[in-house]
């Protein structure tokens, strides 16, 4: 069965220092993994998505995640934070075996300080 | 192009009513799934239709729940005798194709106050 764990329900930076947003996945195949974003009430919009090929994926807005089979993971990094990455980040799973459903990890809200 | 539209953006409602949430996908789009987002659940799946085939109706909590789509595009999922645990937002999605490496693209969500 998939799962996907977020380590961090909250994570907050100061303004221009790098953002790590991290997810660990459990898959019995090879996955596709996505990040989306959620800002406050508003829909979820697509970061980036890793679907076997390059194992770093940069997505929109200067972030990136790379993806790591031997750790099971797909961390979400920034180099340089932005006040508008405010909001909150899923980590999502996506298997063979589960047509097209996605799994979703329980979020981070990431707070940027000025 | 228009992205993936859903109506009522807010719905109040009393405990024991039905209530109908609508989901326009992105056109072309031939998968089009529902998701519920609440406090305590986080983001779950609830239905999902691709095409003509069958719909997969694994999520769906109650049978209290349904949900159709006609035509091949919109889709209506309807909850009969809303309880308060039913509030929540409920999120739509479509893909292109379905498959389980396509992206989905989400609607804005309908948020159910049940009362």
């Amino acid at each position: 069965a998939q799962s996907v764990t977020q380590l961090d329900s909250h994570v907050s930076v100061s303004e221009g220092t790098p953002v790590l947003l991290r997810c660990n996945y459990s898959s019995s195949y090879s996955p596709s993994l996505f990040w989306y974003v959620q800002h406050p009430n508003k829909g979820l919009q697509l970061l980036l998505k890793y679907t076997s090929a390059a194992t770093l994926v940069k997505g929109i807005n200067g972030f990136e995640a790379e993806f790591k089979k031997s750790e099971t993971s797909f961390h979400l990094t920034k180099p340089s934070a932005h006040m508008s990455d405010a909001a909150e980040y899923f980590c999502v799973v996506s298997d063979p075996g589960n047509t097209g459903k996605l799994i979703f990890g329980q979020g981070t809200t990431l707070q940027v300080k000025p | 192009g228009a992205g993936v539209s859903q109506s009522p953006s807010n719905k109040v409602t009393e405990k024991g009513k039905d209530v109908e949430l609508r989901c326009d996908p992105i056109s072309g789009h031939t998968a089009l799934y529902w998701y519920r987002q609440s406090l305590g659940q986080g983001l779950e799946f609830l239905i999902y239709f691709q095409g003509n085939s069958a719909p997969d109706k694994s999520g769906l909590p109650s049978d209290r729940f349904s949900a159709e789509r006609t035509g091949g595009s919109v889709s209506t999922l309807t909850i009969q005798r809303t309880q308060q645990e039913d509030s929540a937002v409920y999120l739509c999605a479509s893909s292109s194709d379905g498959s389980w490496a396509e992206t989905q693209y989400f609607g804005p969500g309908t948020r159910l106050l049940v009362l």
